[in-house]
């Protein structure tokens, strides 16, 4: 059973691009949540969905950030007119249900130039 | 006040020392509590929840004083292999935020020959 799969694993964009990152959850995981992780700061949530739903987009930035998990294909983590303060370490976790362990992707980390 | 705080660290012990962490969290309403350990560059892993009895696995203990809203983690007999950050984290509680997990700056462990 195949883990959390995250691509790119690096993303290098200019200032004023859109990145997009994509997320497929473990098989039979419904529920998918986005963590960014800035240089040297603890995780801090973003946003969780299950399948077509935003369940909590609490921690979403209120502009350029949205995010998306159709009924088909990957869940997608969307920022747009990228900024310096955007360069982060973006993970991607998957459960069962939301009350059972999250298990996380290996990350993609996104350079703003 | 954070929602999750951790002892700064870094803690740099030898090998066989044992190590204690700390962790306090503001919302009483919290139900959930885990320990997760990420290793450089890495995505995180849970290592273990927290159960409000004290729960032990191998060498590692956690314990949870819910009346002090604090939890711990003891590490006994050091292990260079047990070199990570250590992540205090606490699930939310009370309406759609069941699925965020909120994390602790982390605390740094290396264990040295």
């Amino acid at each position: 059973n195949a883990g959390v799969m995250q691509n790119p694993r690096h993303l290098v964009r200019r200032r004023g691009q859109e990145a997009r990152l994509r997320c497929s959850p473990m098989k039979g995981h419904s529920h998918v949540y986005w963590y960014r992780q800035l240089p040297e700061e603890g995780l801090k949530f973003m946003v969780y969905l299950q399948k077509e739903n935003i369940i909590d987009e609490s921690g979403m930035p209120k502009e350029r950030f949205s995010a998306e998990f159709p009924k088909e294909g990957p869940s997608i983590l969307r920022i747009q007119q990228v900024v310096r303060g955007d360069s982060a370490a973006y993970f991607c976790a998957s459960s069962p249900n939301p009350f059972d362990e999250q298990f996380f992707g290996p990350g993609t980390r996104l350079t703003v130039l | 006040r954070k929602e999750v705080e951790q002892d700064p660290g870094p803690f740099n012990v030898p090998e066989g020392a044992t190590v204690a962490f700390n962790c306090t969290y503001s919302n009483s309403a919290s139900q959930s509590f885990f320990w997760y350990r990420q290793d450089c560059r890495k995505e995180p892993k849970l290592l273990m929840s927290v159960y409000s009895s004290g729960n032990e696995d191998g060498r590692f203990t956690a314990q949870l004083n819910r009346a002090s809203q604090y939890i711990s983690l003891l590490i006994r007999d050091s292990k260079l292999s047990d070199s990570a950050t250590y992540l205090c984290v606490v699930r939310g509680a009370g309406g759609t935020s069941y699925g965020k997990l909120t994390f602790g700056q982390g605390t740094i462990l290396t264990v040295h020959p």
